[in-house]
């Protein structure tokens, strides 16, 4: 079963607005949890690694004021996309390590269209 | 720089046959590497991992081989099967796999009946 669960699965939203993706870790707790970007065809982007009670690190060339990530708690990890324009339509992916080894499992992934 | 390269977009395999998916790295650092499949929309499926101290590791169908000293690892499936079409993803992981992934950029798998 999934270990890593992500909400909502498919979102549209009007540009200029903002939209929150959650992701949580299913019983087990996720100090650190990543998010990741796909584009069509392409593969996925690390966009920032999210870490339980402190700030994000974001990848080079994100935007850490328009992608805001919180990780207030060792189960729950949101990304919230502010101010969408349309080429912020993507395939959103967080994924988390499971403990014990360093299995890395994602959620099913949140696809954004931005009208 | 693509630290990860999957040079193969796409495989067509006959069922019953072996499917190889190939990955080359370039970071000496990568010491644990993972393949994932994935279908449209969908997260990526974990299927197997393997670290440096090791060269391959086995799991059911599913087999993987590092070569360190090429950079090389490869993900061999016996007996494919329709089931197995998707894209295959090859990731790499630094500080035996605390560091996030860096992902290849996938090879399509299709298993003919």
């Amino acid at each position: 079963g999934a270990v890593v669960s992500q909400h909502p699965s498919r979102v549209i939203c009007k540009s200029g607005t903002s939209v929150k993706i959650e992701c949580r870790s299913l019983d087990f707790q996720a100090t650190t949890m990543f998010w990741y970007r796909q584009f069509p065809k392409q593969s996925l982007m690390l966009m920032a690694t999210s870490n339980e009670g402190s700030k994000a690190t974001y990848e080079q060339g994100v935007e850490k004021d328009k992608f805001l990530i919180n990780h207030a708690s060792l189960t729950l990890s949101t990304l919230t996309v502010t101010s969408a324009h349309p080429e912020d339509s993507s395939f959103y992916i967080c994924s988390a390590r499971v403990a014990p080894g360093n299995t890395i499992y994602f959620g099913e992934g949140s696809w954004l269209t931005v009208v | 720089d693509q630290q990860v390269k999957q040079n193969s977009p796409s495989l067509s395999v006959q069922e019953g046959r072996i499917s190889i998916l190939n990955c080359d790295y370039t970071n000496s650092m990568f010491d644990y590497f993972l393949w994932y499949k994935k279908y449209p929309a969908e997260g990526p499926t974990f299927l197997i991992s393997i670290s440096s101290i090791k060269d391959k590791n086995e799991d059911g169908r599913f087999t993987v081989f590092l070569n360190k000293s090429a950079k090389h690892l490869s993900l061999h499936i016996v007996p494919s099967q329709p089931g197995d079409s998707a894209v295959y993803f090859c990731a790499a992981s630094a500080e035996t796999g605390r560091r996030a992934l860096t992902f290849g950029s996938g090879t399509r798998l299709q298993v003919q009946p």
